[in-house]
């Protein structure tokens, strides 16, 4: 368990609406990543944090913002939602200290978001 | 830029079978490579790792190995259980520059039946 929690587990919003997601961790690891699922394209990289206000984007980033002032909680939010955000939503963390990013990661619960 | 290929199925197999699911990818640096399991419901897992060429990842009865000539990362197990049945994803951790994160495979998923 690496202490990795989300929320909320569920969602079901409106188009247009703002939405925030949080992943919250308890052992003060330095990088943290939000990824999306969806059926057929396994999980992609949405953005991710190598430390308290820092972050970059990754390959879906279009349409989300997020942010991290505090080592524990790294959120997710959907400025105006649209119906393409429709997914799972996976936080994750990697214990490694180092830049070079090849170690695992370790995944939270999810959040399923709809958007109708 | 990275990408991974695995079979995406359904994959159907009786109890006590041998599974093979494929995987292979492209790198730009030298990656660390990954299974993945998720279960129905719930967040990944990670299943196995090997960080260089001809390291054999193993636990819970599955394996596999790194294989640079063939850029390849075959998952086996020589008797499934219906336990088993489940999504699996190959992933890898390029060191190579550029985004940091996992570049994941579509994801197999297994179905064993009594």
């Amino acid at each position: 368990d690496a202490g990795i929690t989300q929320s909320p587990r569920h969602k079901v919003t409106e188009t247009g609406t703002p939405v925030t997601l949080r992943c919250h961790q308890t052992e003060n690891h330095r990088y943290m990543y939000w990824y999306r699922q969806d059926p057929g394209h396994g999980l992609r990289l949405i953005h991710y944090s190598y430390g308290v206000k820092d972050t970059d984007k990754g390959e879906v980033s279009d349409g989300y913002s997020v942010s991290r002032s505090k080592t524990e909680d790294f959120l997710l939010t959907l400025e105006s939602a649209t119906s393409s955000q429709t997914s799972v939503y996976f936080c994750a963390i990697r214990p490694g200290t180092g830049a070079s990013g090849r170690d695992e990661q370790y995944f939270g619960p999810g959040t399923r978001l709809t958007v109708t | 830029g990275n990408s991974v290929t695995q079979m995406e199925g359904p994959v159907t197999l009786s109890e006590e079978a041998f599974l093979t699911i494929n995987c292979t990818y492209t790198a730009t640096g030298y990656p660390s490579l990954f299974w993945y399991v998720q279960y129905p419901g719930e967040g990944l897992q990670l299943l196995l790792k090997a960080t260089k060429a001809d390291d054999k990842g193993s636990n819970k009865g599955f394996e596999a190995t790194y294989r640079k000539e063939t850029t390849s990362f075959h998952l086996e197990k020589g008797s499934v259980q219906v336990s088993d049945s489940a999504v699996y994803f190959c992933a890898l951790s390029d060191s190579g520059g550029g985004a940091d994160g996992l570049t994941f495979g579509k994801g197999t998923h297994l179905i064993i039946q009594p």
